[in-house]
């Protein structure tokens, strides 16, 4: 139940792009997107909802595809403050939430 | 801006003894979750909380926990009888519209069971 996360880690120089991938063996309702800076609790990033609604950062673009139960986060142009570890949420059933397995994310000067 | 506030910060219990941790979500939210993350771990989800009582609970969430909201701000997470494995840190959240809103997240409360 608990979705996967690909990159486990990646380190980006400022200004790199990255893409963190999140799949699920379940169909999913909505997925969610967090960043978690170490000692600190997670803070939200975006929401994606079936049917293509999206509520979140201005700077971080995120893509569900519902079919193939996965979604995408996408860092543009990284800075410093990016890293962290990610963490992808998905509802499929009730209020249930599962966290991914995290991708730690490390921005270098 | 309204946050989730959650004491202690830190408590540190002998194995066996109960601990409540405490949690004041944000006021006009509805739906209420616990989850816990140990040291170096992933955030897993122990518990949703609506309309007075458990909507959804994970597998973690064994009898040895429960959840109250005792009154109209508070929300609680009791652990009857800790085990040093509950050493943790544990995360409250609120939404106004259950999972398909934003959680907004507590600062946590760091649980050592000795």
């Amino acid at each position: 139940q608990q979705p996967v996360q690909s990159p486990q880690a990646v380190i980006l120089r400022e200004g790199e792009d990255a893409v963190i991938n999140c799949s699920s063996s379940k169909a999913l309702y909505s997925v969610h997107w967090y960043r978690q800076k170490h000692g600190e609790a997670p803070v939200f990033l975006m929401i994606l909802l079936k049917g293509g609604e999206q509520k979140g950062h201005e700077k971080i673009s995120a893509s569900f595809n519902e079919k193939k139960q996965q979604s995408s986060l996408y860092l543009t142009a990284s800075q410093l403050s990016y890293s962290g570890t990610y963490f992808c949420g998905t509802e499929s059933t009730g209020n249930q939430f599962y966290f991914g397995t995290g991708t730690s994310l490390t921005v270098i000067p | 801006e309204p946050e989730v506030t959650q004491t202690p910060s830190h408590q540190v219990t002998q194995m066996g003894q109960e601990v409540i941790l405490r949690c004041v979500p944000i006021s006009n939210h509805l739906y209420f979750y616990w989850y816990r993350q140990i040291l170096g771990q992933k955030v897993e989800f122990l518990v949703s909380f609506y309309n007075n009582e458990i909507s959804e609970k994970s597998e973690i969430f064994d009898d040895q926990f429960s959840v109250e909201r005792p009154d109209g701000s508070n929300f609680t997470l009791k652990i009857r009888s800790t085990k040093l494995e509950d050493s943790a840190m544990y995360f409250c959240a609120s939404s106004d519209r259950g999972s398909q809103e934003t959680q907004y997240f507590g600062p946590g409360t760091r649980l050592l069971v000795l």
